[in-house]
């Protein structure tokens, strides 16, 4: 059974138009992420949360927002879509240990968000 | 910012070679992570090493976390049609922050 959900695999949304992805969790782990990636490039990270703790990464544009309302649940919201943003954004938890990371981190399938 | 260094880029093989690829990093990692990516799925964890020194296999997968936390190498023996694929290296510093080298994408022909 998939233990990351991602919903929905694919996403067709018009420029400009709000635009939320979700994802969930069975693992019960303490930290999620959200990534973005573009065709054949490796997964960028946008920012990842600690519990309730968030962490944005200082080259994730203003327009990409996180929500985590309980340890199951992450949500990306982009508020302004562009071309540019078009890709898979993929999720991914782990079990995590603040401050020293020794855990490793399973993804979900992702979702591929179109703009158009 | 930690940042790794993957390589080779691309690897175009005969079915039942062997295949070597590799991570190199700026800085110190605590834990090295490898990951295969089919198209259109999120990555998948292969194998994950904990320890300096530490060689792990993972059927015909083995995968070695460098003497100097700095690099890691991953071996893919007797290659088959399946292995295809995107291979990526990830590694976690201090902090909870995973960060993944460029991608060594596998090609084998049959």
């Amino acid at each position: 059974d998939a233990m990351v959900i991602q919903n929905p695999r694919y996403q067709v949304t018009q420029f400009g138009k709000p635009v939320t992805l979700s994802c969930s969790q069975t693992l019960n782990h303490n930290v999620m992420y959200w990534y973005q990636q573009k065709s054949s490039q490796a997964p960028k990270l946008l920012f990842h949360y600690y519990d309730k703790d968030f962490n944005n990464e200082a080259d994730t544009p203003d327009n990409f927002q996180s929500r985590r309302p309980n340890t199951s649940f992450c949500f990306l919201d982009i508020r302004s879509p562009g071309l540019g943003d078009a890709a898979m954004y993929l999720c991914a938890t782990s079990r995590g240990s603040f401050g020293t990371g020794n855990t490793e981190a399973f993804f979900g399938q992702g979702t591929r968000l179109t703009v158009v | 910012g930690q940042q790794l260094n993957q390589s080779p880029q691309s690897m175009f093989i005969q079915e039942g070679e062997d295949v070597s690829m590799n991570c190199t990093s700026s800085s110190i990692f605590n834990t090295w992570l490898w990951y295969k990516q089919d198209p259109g799925e999120g990555p998948v964890l292969l194998i994950a090493l904990y320890k300096a020194g530490e060689l792990t296999s993972n059927g015909r997968l083995t995968a070695q976390f460098g003497i100097t936390r700095k690099d890691s190498f991953l071996n893919i023996s007797a290659s088959i049609p399946s292995d295809v694929g995107i291979y990526f290296c990830a590694g976690q510093g201090n902090g909870n922050k995973l960060v993944f080298g460029a991608g060594t994408i596998l090609r084998v022909k049959s």
